[in-house]
């Protein structure tokens, strides 16, 4: 598993965008991105994974640069409810330890 | 169903008592997960089945049981629990075999309170 290093908090208003960086100095050929959300007292959710360029859902969008050494999860128009935890993975998709850092304490303000 | 379903969703036990958490998917998910989380850490992973298998224990102490016994079902038996395992155990699901293991359903987990 890559060694993942995310900033600890970030603070949002609503309508904002918020753009959260991972760097993953150490990826492996095989290595996937992977991220998820957290709300207090709640299972996470699983968001958005990418291998490279860019990946856009509905929910997010992963951007990942050639060297693949960091990715940016952007998410659009921020509202309350975005308030979470989010999780940047990166492994190979197909390693069944599926283990989580620190993460990035998001919180959106009115 | 995308769900992952987990009782009971409160728990309260001593130190000498034995029980057990429950865990349920019914999306033909073939890896099954618990993880404890302490309040403000990021969940920790504590075992993965993998086609009912035991395949990865952290290193989790023995007062800790986990039984998979069919490719819907985990449990976690507890025993002789210290009051610093009170945590919130959340289990999770996700495909396995050929498909992405790291796109895995969470259930919401069941907060433990050893007294």
């Amino acid at each position: 598993l890559a060694k993942t290093t995310q900033p600890i908090s970030m603070d949002s208003y609503e309508g904002q965008e918020v753009n959260i960086t991972c760097s993953h100095n150490n990826i492996a050929t095989n290595d996937y991105i992977t991220w998820y959300q957290q709300f207090p007292s709640q299972g996470p959710r699983f968001i958005i994974q990418g291998y490279k360029t860019k990946v856009t859902n509905e929910v997010a969008s992963l951007f990942i640069p050639a060297d693949r050494k960091s990715s940016t999860l952007s998410l659009p128009r921020v509202s309350l409810s975005d308030t979470a935890v989010y999780y940047c993975l990166v492994g190979d998709p197909n390693d069944y330890k599926l283990s989580f850092g620190a993460g990035t304490t998001v919180t959106v303000r009115a | 169903d995308t769900e992952v379903t987990q009782t009971p969703k409160h728990l309260v036990m001593g130190m000498t008592n034995k029980k057990s958490l429950k865990c349920e998917q019914h999306m033909g998910h073939r890896a099954m997960y618990w993880y404890k989380q302490k309040a403000k850490k990021p969940p920790e992973l504590m075992f993965v089945y993998s086609y009912e298998k035991l395949s990865i224990n952290e290193s989790v102490p023995s007062r800790f049981s986990p039984e998979c016994p069919n490719s819907s079902l985990l449990n976690l038996h507890l025993h002789a629990l210290q009051p610093e395992d009170s945590a919130l155990y959340l289990c999770a699901s996700s495909q396995g075999g050929e498909g992405p293991v790291w796109r895995a359903f969470f259930g919401q987990g069941t907060r433990l309170t050893v007294v």
